[in-house]
């Protein structure tokens, strides 16, 4: 059973560019959750993709976006990008439950 | 009503003894409540979660406690030992809809030798 892999490791990007991260959920998993983690602090829910819909999302500006394909994996766009984005970006993937497993993220830092 | 709230924020215990860390919630309304373990540069790690039907799940070393009329629950390490030298997160969830885990802002525990 494949475990959930996310791409790149680590990113450097400058104030105003866009980015793409992304996430392949584990094997017979159907939803996919991306998380932000700040330094220190615990992830925070920006939103959810069940069967390639957005199925819920946290407090996060439109510029935070995502797709979800037909084989479950996803991907998180951030456009604009601000320095308070730099961040370690999970991905958790789940199925019919409340389990949610993590990929081990992507260091995004932002100049 | 969304927060979670964890305690300590960090935590220092020599090597055989027992870890406790302390969690509590306001929303009556979640009802799974998982910890994770996060080793620096990796993502959390599902180590055990509990459901407000049980008051006590042990799995080998770790144990949740939980108090559904406080409202808390807490993790027990036993035998701490430093290789759990780790950042420990608890998380709520509520049924129903879209399942987000709201995180607490996590305890480092260091074991010493």
């Amino acid at each position: 059973e494949t475990g959930v892999t996310q791409s790149p490791t680590h990113l450097i990007k400058t104030r105003g560019q866009q980015v793409t991260l992304r996430c392949s959920s584990q094997s017979g998993h159907n939803t996919v959750s991306w998380y932000q983690q700040a330094l220190g602090q615990g992830p925070q829910f920006i939103f959810q993709y069940y069967r390639e819909e957005e199925n819920g999302r946290g407090n996060f500006p439109p510029r935070f976006s995502g797709l979800q394909f037909p084989n479950y994996s996803s991907e998180l766009n951030v456009n604009a990008l601000e320095l308070d984005d730099s961040a370690l970006y999970l991905c958790a993937s789940s199925s019919k439950g409340e389990t949610q497993y993590f990929g081990p993220g992507t260091r995004l830092l932002v100049l | 009503q969304q927060q979670v709230k964890q305690s300590p924020q960090s935590l220092i215990v020599q090597k055989g003894g027992i870890s406790i860390i302390n969690c509590a919630y306001e929303n009556t309304a979640f009802d799974y409540f998982p910890w994770y373990q996060q080793f620096p540069g990796k993502g959390p790690a599902l180590l055990i979660a509990i459901r407000p039907d049980v008051s006590e799940k042990k799995e080998g070393r770790f144990t949740i406690s939980f108090n559904k009329s406080a409202k808390q629950f807490s993790l027990h390490i036993m035998d701490s030992q430093p290789g759990d030298s780790a950042t420990y997160f608890c998380a709520a969830s509520k049924a129903g809809g879209y399942n987000k885990l709201i995180f607490g802002a996590g305890t480092r525990l260091a074991v010493h030798p």
